[in-house]
């Protein structure tokens, strides 16, 4: 069995600060997880994975999450926020031996205050 | 490359109607898979398949049937139409079976269903 719990349906933030998405997952495997960022009106693109090796992964538009396995925590870091990366945030994990597929959080939709 | 394609971009319908929404990929993509999106709700899997001729149910198969004919193309096939069918609907791609590869996401088809 997996499932994501992403904290905070809305985050609000000011320009040029910090922004941080939580993301906690539940697993009875090793599990690989992903963030993806969705756009208004358009699919869904992938900003990052862990899979394994280093805990600290490193994505797009100057995002980062780490992996905390005694957490069970992939929370989702940018140190300056952009008016550009106002989006939803989708924490997904890939734990299903069976079906081989994502289950996704609900989401967090991230505004930029100017 | 393309990516992943989806037609149509939006579709509105009465409740029995049929449709087919199409998606397609040109990566040469071996795992194809159906989501839909409903608010607050993150992305529940529809249908998978890991290969032409074989697909499985996902989490929320009942009123949605497939078919994997060739490796570029997997058609969604709504059989009869229902307003809890109203939602929004991606096709995702990724190379092969493996929990770490990265899915890849179209556009999406939004759906109405009157």
């Amino acid at each position: 069995a997996q499932s994501v719990t992403q904290l905070g349906s809305h985050v609000s933030v000011s320009e040029g600060a910090l922004v941080l998405l939580r993301c906690n997952y539940s697993s009875s495997v090793p599990p690989y997880l992903f963030w993806y960022v969705q756009y208004p009106n358009q699919g869904l693109q992938l900003l990052l994975k862990y899979t394994t090796g280093a805990t600290l992964v490193k994505g797009i538009n100057g995002f980062e999450a780490e992996f905390k396995k005694s957490e069970t925590s992939f929370h989702l870091t940018k140190p300056s926020a952009h008016m550009s990366d106002a989006a939803e945030y989708f924490c997904a994990v890939s734990a299903d031996t069976g079906r081989r597929a994502l289950t996704f959080g609900s989401g967090t939709r991230l505004q930029v205050q100017p | 490359n393309a990516g992943v394609t989806q037609t149509p971009k939006f579709q509105v319908l009465k409740t029995g109607q049929s449709m087919t929404l199409q998606c397609a990929q040109d990566m040469n993509h071996e795992y194809m898979s159906w989501y839909r999106q409903d608010p607050g709700m993150g992305l529940r899997l529809i249908h998978y398949s890991v290969g032409a001729g074989i697909t499985d149910q996902g989490e929320v198969p009942n009123g949605y049937n497939v078919s994997r004919s060739t490796t570029e193309d997997f058609p969604l096939r709504l059989l009869s139409a229902a307003p809890s069918q109203t939602s929004v609907y991606f096709c995702a791609s990724k190379k092969g079976a493996a929990r770490t590869d990265t899915q890849y996401f179209g556009p999406g088809t939004r759906l109405t269903v009157l």
